[in-house]
């Protein structure tokens, strides 16, 4: 089955840029879609097929997608993004979706 | 816009089913191309996916847990349920539901409600 591979954290001050890797074999060929989570609320769609964001979601959140690395950019870093964030693909092969591990963001 | 919302018991005892419910709001869960979907999270651990359901009825479920999934739709109620048979306190999660765009993403989400797997 395909794996998507996350670091389990990063770190970065405010006012800085974070950047959050999801490795996979090709990855680049398929879609990516990145989720922002905080501690006891359900996952929130912040980027969608790679580079794509949902009405809502501040410009300063972007995506990358290229060879075997996608990428969730956060811009000008702000406390309240702390949070865990999960890349997510849908493994056309086998008809299966499947999770990055998930990276938390800590603000330091 | 579209909510869901599920509702279930919080407490099943090993061996047993874990029957979950989600009601939309806000739209039909016949329009659209849409897949909706179950997720789960056990306790402070990752996101893992269940499976999903057109209203058609055509389901996908996640191979590791195909054998004990069962996904169903009830449009007069704009209803989708799940249910997981023979559990252990490995099922042991919050459970989301959520809508799926076709072969891609989940948005908006459920809530969540966690499940306890326990005697």
């Amino acid at each position: 089955s395909y794996v998507l591979t996350q670091p389990p954290s990063v770190s970065v001050a405010p006012g800085k840029t974070a950047r959050i890797t999801c490795g996979g074999n090709n990855i680049g060929s398929k879609s990516v879609h990145w989720y922002q989570q905080k501690p006891g609320q359900a996952p929130v769609l912040v980027i969608y097929y790679d580079s794509d964001r949902p009405s809502g979601i501040p410009e300063r959140f972007s995506g990358s997608n290229s060879g075997n690395t996608a990428t969730l950019t956060i811009s000008r870093v702000e406390a309240g993004d702390e949070a865990d964030y999960y890349c997510q693909v849908w493994d056309s092969s086998s008809d299966y979706v499947v999770f990055g591990g998930g990276t938390k963001l800590t603000v330091l | 816009q579209v909510q869901l919302q599920e509702s279930g018991p919080g407490l099943v005892k090993p061996s047993q089913t874990l029957s979950l419910t989600c009601t939309v709001s806000g739209g039909s869960i016949s329009s659209g191309s849409y897949y909706w979907s179950w997720i789960r999270q056990p306790p402070g651990k990752g996101l893992e996916w269940i499976g999903y359901i057109y209203h058609s009825g055509s389901t996908y479920y996640n191979p590791s847990l195909k054998s004990r999934v069962t996904i169903s739709v009830d449009r007069s109620k704009n209803q989708f349920s799940l249910k997981l048979s023979s559990v252990t306190a490995a099922d042991t999660a919050v459970y989301y539901c959520a809508r799926g765009a076709v072969a891609a993403w989940f948005d908006p989400w459920g809530q969540g409600t966690l499940v306890t797997v326990s005697s």
